[in-house]
C-alpha cells in the first residue's frame, strides 16, 4: 500500500513569489493535514480537512496561504506570496476515521525562501 | 486549546545510558501516541496509549500513560545510536473523534557511540 505522497521534496524560491505543495494521502483516509514544522520543533497543525471540508483553519494565515482539497482526496497548499519566515518543512498526514488511530505522514516538502 | 508540553527539549547522551522524557498537559486526552523522526523523514508511529495507568513496552521503549490521562512518559533502556532522533507526543481529544491531534514541540535526543 503506498504511504503518504507529497511533492516537490524540497523548493527554493526568492521572497514574493508564489509556491504551491501538493499531497495525496492514503486511500481511504477521510481526514488530512498540513503542518508546518520548523528545524528541531514539533509539527504545528495549518489545516485539517475532513473530506473536502476544512474544519480547522484557525492556524492558517490567511492572508497569504490558502489550501484546497476539491474531491475529498488529494489536497493542496498555496503560499502567495512567500516570506523569508515561511521557510520550514510542509508536512501532510492523514488518518481513516477511527478512535485512536494512527496518522501516516509524508515525508514533507522543504521550503527555502531566499 | 490543549497544549502539550514536553521535556526536556534536548537530551545527548551516550551509548548504553538509560533516559525517559516527559509528555505533560493540563487537559485531559482520550489517547496518546509517540512518534519518532528522523532527519529528512515525516514522524512514525511507535505507540498509541489509551487507558490511564497503560503502559506498553516496544523491545527497550517502555511507555505510560498517566492516570488521569493527562501526561505520558518515554523511557529508553541501554540508548543506542539508532535512538537517535525527534521524539513527539500527540494527543487525541477527550470526549469527541481522534481525528485532531495537538503535538508536543519534541524532545531531540542524540545518542553518542
Amino acid at each position: 500500500e503506498a504511504g503518504v505522497v507529497q511533492s516537490p521534496r524540497y523548493k527554493i524560491i526568492e521572497k514574493k513569489q508564489p509556491v504551491a505543495f501538493w499531497c495525496n494521502p492514503i486511500s481511504g483516509h477521510n481526514t488530512l493535514y498540513w503542518y508546518r514544522q520548523n528545524l528541531g520543533q514539533g509539527p504545528e497543525l495549518l489545516i485539517r480537512y475532513e473530506n473536502e471540508e476544512a474544519v480547522d483553519d484557525s492556524q492558517l494565515p490567511k492572508d497569504r496561504f490558502s489550501a484546497e482539497r476539491l474531491k475529498g482526496v488529494d489536497s493542496t497548499l498555496k503560499i502567495q506570496p512567500a516570506e523569508l519566515g515561511d521557510s520550514a518543512v510542509y508536512l501532510c498526514a492523514s488518518t481513516a476515521r477511527t478512535l485512536n488511530t494512527e496518522a501516516f505522514f509524508g515525508q514533507g516538502t522543504r521550503l527555502t525562501v531566499v | 486549546t490543549q497544549l502539550l508540553e514536553q521535556s526536556p527539549q534536548f537530551l545527548s547522551i551516550q551509548e548504553g545510558e538509560n533516559l525517559t522524557v516527559y509528555c505533560n498537559s493540563s487537559s485531559v486526552f482520550s489517547s496518546l501516541q509517540w512518534y519518532r523522526q528522523e532527519p529528512g523523514e515525516g514522524p512514525v508511529l511507535l505507540v498509541t496509549v489509551v487507558t490511564g495507568g497503560e503502559v506498553k513496552k516496544l523491545k527497550r521503549l517502555t511507555f505510560q500513560f498517566g492516570d488521569a490521562r493527562k501526561d505520558s512518559s518515554l523511557h529508553i533502556t541501554a540508548a543506542q545510536p539508532g535512538d537517535t532522533g525527534l521524539y513527539l507526543c500527540a494527543g487525541g481529544p477527550s470526549g469527541g473523534s481522534n481525528y485532531k491531534l495537538t503535538f508536543g514541540k519534541g524532545t531531540l535526543l542524540t545518542v553518542n557511540p
